[in-house]
């Protein structure tokens, strides 16, 4: 079974600052899906960003970028110029290629980040 | 507005008493999901159905209940044989297809005293 580990429970960034969350996974699918999402104290689930398995190259969003190592099973989630507005809980997840998985998402435990004006 | 849609965002019930959470998407979208937040934790998953009058159980599925009769809806049913039924939860749903990602709703918070 695929597994998510988020290893920071929280994390603190200065404003303007850039910060970095941590995310490990576990498969032995070769085709997967990973996300990073956002949720605001609203708790309303945001995409933040994806990734897909077979690209090479880190996925961008803006100030968000992601750190893909597929061999260390590593997805990290570089969050640049941190803004009050990125202070929410931030989960990582899987999803994997196959059909007969129903595209249900795998989650991490998360990671609170606060944004220090 | 497309969209998806949970009500009520506060439900309060007694222990004992069945429940039912609404979810309802006007994305025509084919599969839908049901999430359950506990505070510290992930969102797991309940119950998917990735099509009409078909679903199957996710990890947590045990005192849940589930029916997807129209393509629009896909109602949560928390038993009373629900040990902890006191969570969030979430209702998603995303066309079928690798590609696309889950659209969240705003989420029901359920307390049972």
């Amino acid at each position: 079974a695929q597994t998510v580990t988020q290893s920071q429970p929280e994390m603190s960034v200065q404003e303007a600052e850039t910060v970095t969350l941590s995310c490990t996974y576990d498969t032995s699918e070769s085709d997967y899906y990973l996300f990073w999402y956002k949720q605001p104290p609203s708790r309303q689930m945001i995409l933040v960003i994806r990734q897909e398995a077979y690209k090479q190259q880190n996925a961008t969003e803006n100030r968000f970028s992601v750190n893909f190592q597929k061999a260390a099973k590593s997805f990290s989630l570089k969050i640049s110029d941190s803004q009050l507005g990125d202070a929410a809980m931030y989960f990582c997840a899987y999803r994997s290629g196959l059909y007969n998985q129903g595209g249900k998402l795998i989650f991490g435990q998360g990671t609170e980040l606060s944004v220090k004006p | 507005d497309g969209g998806i849609t949970q009500s009520p965002k506060y439900l309060f019930r007694k222990e004992g008493q069945n429940v039912t959470l609404s979810c309802e998407q006007n994305l025509n979208h084919d599969a839908m999901y049901w999430y359950r937040q506990d505070p510290g934790q992930g969102l797991r998953l309940i119950y998917y159905s990735q099509i009409v009058n078909d679903f199957q159980k996710g990890d947590i599925a045990e005192g849940y209940s589930v029916s997807r009769e129209k393509k629009e809806s896909f109602p949560l049913t928390v038993t009373s044989a629900q040990k902890n039924p006191t969570a969030f939860y979430l209702c998603a749903s995303r066309i079928t297809g690798a590609t696309y990602e889950q659209y969240f709703g705003p989420g029901t918070r359920l307390t049972v005293t």
